[in-house]
């Protein structure tokens, strides 16, 4: 079955340190990937997707993921984190094989303190 | 332009009770989908529509959950006889279709309270 893993339930980094946020995830073909970002009171945002090609992506706010097969992972990464990053992160994983169902990980709150 | 709108964004019910959750999309947007979100939890999938149609109810958690779309655009979540368990925040996101279905555009959320 599918599924998504987001080891890291809490992560506290400080202000311009780097960031990387883990997720795995289990599918028999290949996936498309995502990641969201959840601020507090807010709806999620697309930040990245991975559907094919360079295993190396870039999103919005300066957010980038590298796909590995290998590893069956996504993980999201920022070289130097700011305030307003703080929020929950949810990676997700889908496919037309799934029949448009997304699958959800559990999701990372982030704390960047100053 | 405006984005998906869910109405209302909070809710408070007694146990037993019928409660309709809203969700307006963004405009032209053919998917649609509904997702509750508990606390510490990831988002659970309840339901996708394409049109008015869904294709995939897989994912509603029992017959007391139902959805339905008119003309292509809004959408209601009912609950009926709510237990203390549908406890959440009730997601909807839409999208085009085809490929680009995966860019899903989500809602503020309904938050659900059942006392």
């Amino acid at each position: 079955a599918q599924s998504v893993t987001q080891p890291d339930i809490h992560i506290t980094v400080s202000e311009g340190a780097s960031l990387e946020l883990r997720c795995n995830y289990s599918y028999g073909a290949t996936p498309y990937l995502f990641w969201y970002v959840q601020s507090p009171g807010q709806g999620l945002q697309l930040l990245l997707k991975y559907f094919s090609g360079d295993t190396l992506v870039q999103g919005i706010k300066g957010f980038e993921a590298e796909f590995k097969r290998s590893q069956s992972s996504f993980n999201l990464r920022k070289p130097s984190v700011h305030w307003s990053d703080a929020a929950e992160y949810f990676c997700a994983v889908g496919a037309a094989a799934t029949g448009n169902q997304f699958y959800f990980g559990t999701g990372t709150s982030l704390t960047v303190i100053p | 332009g405006a984005g998906v709108s869910q109405s209302p964004s909070n809710k408070v019910t007694e146990k037993g009770k019928d409660v309709e959750l809203r969700c307006d999309p963004i405009s032209g947007h053919t998917a649609l989908y509904w997702y509750r979100q508990s606390l510490g939890q990831g988002l659970e999938f309840l339901i996708y529509f394409q049109g008015n149609s869904a294709p995939d109810k897989s994912g509603l958690p029992s017959d007391r959950f139902s959805a339905e779309r008119t003309g292509g655009s809004v959408s209601t979540l009912t609950i009926q006889r709510t237990q203390q368990e549908d406890s959440a925040v009730y997601l909807c996101a839409s999208s085009f279709s085809g490929r680009s279905t995966y860019e899903q555009y989500f809602g503020p959320g309904t938050r659900l309270t059942v006392t």
